[in-house]
């Protein structure tokens, strides 16, 4: 089955650390997006991606990186510049050409221990 | 920027009857509109869409509307079961990204 996968599901980080998250796609979307999630909150864009080799900041890109080498692939890395990363991070994809839904990944919760 | 307004931030109805939750947005060049579910600590999932070509379009207990001259679309799930409890958002596409609503918790009572 296609679908989008999130890993880890749970991620713990100590002050200081740089951590990724991983995404990845097998529905050949071009277009892929992190977004963060903090509790009963909305979504807020942080980094997007409609083709490979090139990437976008989202409204709080502030703290994160990303690349993507693959289509398929859309890490995102939560570096120790981000002062305050405990969130759930949702990653979400979409088919390039035409106005469609996302399809989101089940989701990572980041917590700084 | 562009953006989208949705009321109410809560809504909670007996179960068996109606909700209904109002998004609004702000461009005019906008033509597809997604509502999504999403459960506690899982990712949102798309429960209908609807493209502005119609005005209405029905799944079973759910139906979106949309009005573009007043530039507003509204969910309505129709006799309500405590499956349906969760938080919804509603989203309007501008250049080619979804710009999403803050959200409505819908609390089903028994």
């Amino acid at each position: 089955d296609g679908g989008i996968t999130q890993s880890p599901k749970y991620l713990f980080r100590k002050e200081g650390q740089n951590v990724t998250l991983s995404c990845e796609q097998n529905l050949n979307h071009d277009a892929m997006y992190w977004y963060r999630q903090d509790p009963g909150q909305g979504l807020r864009l942080i980094y997007y991606s409609q083709i490979v080799n090139d990437f976008q900041k989202g409204d709080i890109a502030e703290g994160y990186s990303v690349s993507r080498e693959k289509k398929e692939s859309f890490p995102l890395t939560v570096t120790s510049a981000q002062k305050n990363p405990t969130a759930f991070y949702l990653c979400a994809s979409r088919p390039g050409q035409g106005r469609n839904g996302y399809t989101f990944g089940s989701g990572t919760r980041l917590t700084v221990v | 920027g562009e953006n989208v307004e949705q009321h109410p931030s809560t809504l909670s109805v007996q179960e068996g009857d109606s909700a209904v939750i109002k998004c609004t947005y702000s461009d005019s060049a906008s033509n597809y509109f997604p509502w999504y579910k999403q459960e506690l600590g899982k990712g949102p999932q798309l429960i209908i869409d609807i493209r502005s070509n119609v005005g209405e379009k029905k799944d079973q207990r759910i139906a979106v509307t949309l009005n573009k001259t007043a530039k507003h679309f509204s969910l309505h799930i129709t006799e309500t079961q405590p499956e349906d409890s969760a938080v919804y958002f509603c989203a309007s596409d501008s250049n080619y990204q979804l710009i999403w609503g803050a959200g409505t918790k819908l609390i089903i009572k028994p």
